[in-house]
């Protein structure tokens, strides 16, 4: 079975860039989140869709920082513009009722 | 608020040296206490979860516990390859059905 797809796997982009992250959950998962993970705050979560609709965005750090999922097999996490303080590994998760959470590879982001 | 709070922040044991792992957390109704296991560069792979107290569970040289408070991953006799960080995570009333609360984790290290 595919885990959690995520891409790119690196980016170094320059600050005020926009940035795109991409998730493919495995299939059949109904739940998709969005972790972020740094030395100082560890993994952070950002947000939650469920069947395909954002249920908990609270941990979204501000405007800069947008999500979609316009299917059940496809969600990307956008930045812009992007900031040095966003560097950081950004992790897909995905889950099927509320069960074990099963984690991609992460994005490992630098902004410079 | 749901917190959890892992010791020691690092760990080094000689190959063979069993010792424990803590996770102390404080939740609205626990619906279930996550280890995950995380290497350099990598996503967090998932080990075990516990559903209430008393409860065990094994996998190979690990075994995780779990207590109203606190949950602790035994590792007996370990070897070099059982050196990752660990991650202890929670699942409460209060964040929502799928919320994970990770804690800070404990960085292992397994010497020859």
């Amino acid at each position: 079975d595919a885990g959690v797809i995520q891409s790119p796997r690196h980016e170094v982009t320059e600050m005020g860039q926009e940035v795109t992250l991409r998730c493919k959950p495995i299939s059949g998962h109904n739940s998709l989140f969005w972790y972020r993970q740094t030395m100082m705050r560890g993994l952070e979560l950002l947000i939650y869709f469920n069947n395909n609709v954002p249920i908990d965005d609270s941990g979204m750090p501000e405007d800069r920082f947008s999500a979609k999922m316009p299917n059940a097999s496809f969600s990307t996490l956008k930045i812009q513009p992007s900031e040095p303080r966003d560097s950081a590994v950004y992790f897909c998760a995905s889950t099927r009722g509320g069960n074990t959470i099963y984690f991609g590879e992460g994005s490992w982001l630098t902004v410079v | 608020e749901d917190q959890v709070t892992q010791s020691p922040e690092a760990l080094r044991l000689q190959e063979g040296e069993s010792s424990s792992l803590n996770c102390s957390y404080t939740v609205s109704g626990l619906r279930g206490l996550f280890w995950y296991r995380q290497d350099p560069g990598k996503g967090p792979e998932f080990l075990f979860t516990l559903y209430s107290a008393g409860e065990e569970k094994e996998k190979e040289r690990l075994k995780a516990t779990l207590t109203k408070k606190e949950s602790f991953l035994h590792i007996t006799a370990p070897k070099p390859e059982d050196s990752a960080t660990y991650l202890c995570a929670v699942q409460g009333e209060s964040g929502g059905y799928n919320k994970l609360i990770f804690g800070a984790g404990t960085r292992l290290a397994v010497h020859p």
